[in-house]
């Protein structure tokens, strides 16, 4: 079963624009990680925010995460064509260690 | 540095064979995980080795297992195939759960 849930399921915004998505989860968590993956690729790895922090930066993405609301947000700023993808959110849960996906936000950039 | 490699890319395959999978981790990583994507399941866990132990373990049926060697490559294997075993399965490494690097995965055809 999937322990992370993204909203929404699909996103279109024009370039430059900010992306925003969410992610809930159910159970508690040591750390949540966000990825990308472009269409029928690997993912790749984006950035990780533990139990302990409420924000972290990294160049324009912005991840912030709320335990007691067990949800977390990525935000994506001057959004560019390239970062048309889906965006995962990946728990790594305290009771079991495994890391487990949501079903993803696909995220379409404009021209 | 290398990346995960997956073998082979692609695959085709008739109900009822069986299919082996490989992936080599980054040098240095023990920690391989498989993941099955479909786009109905999204990404759902298979099961995650260390050391050549099988530290974690998914929902998926008997016919889907996995070894890890001494020099941490790790095999799945899938028998009697069904057509709902249709995938990309994804290989993950990680040094220390905290981010895994994902290989570019193997889309399986189940006909």
């Amino acid at each position: 079963s999937q322990q992370g849930e993204e909203d929404p399921q699909a996103l279109s915004i024009q370039e430059g624009e900010n992306a925003t998505m969410n992610c809930s989860y159910k159970t508690s968590i040591n750390n949540l990680q966000w990825y990308r993956q472009n269409s029928g690729r690997g993912l790749v790895h984006l950035i990780l925010i533990r139990s302990n922090e409420r924000e972290k930066h990294s160049g324009r993405l912005r991840v912030t995460l709320d335990t007691s609301k067990k949800s977390s947000s990525l935000l994506i700023t001057a959004s560019r064509a390239a970062d048309t993808a889906s965006y995962f959110c990946a728990t790594d849960s305290s009771r079991d260690d495994k890391i487990i996906f949501g079903k993803g936000t696909r995220l379409h950039i404009l021209p | 540095k290398a990346g995960v490699t997956q073998t082979p890319r692609y695959l085709i395959k008739t109900r009822g064979q069986q299919v082996t999978l490989s992936c080599s981790p980054i040098s240095g990583h023990r920690s391989v995980s498989w993941y099955q994507q479909t786009p109905g399941q999204g990404l759902q866990f298979l099961f995650e080795y260390f050391s050549e132990t099988q530290r974690n373990k998914g929902n998926f049926p008997g016919r889907f297992s996995g070894r890890q060697f001494s020099n941490s490559r790790s095999e799945m294997n899938v028998s009697t195939l069904e057509l709902g075993d249709s995938a990309l399965y994804l290989c993950a490494s990680s040094f220390n759960l905290d981010g895994y690097t994902f290989g570019s995965g193997t889309r399986l055809t189940v006909v």
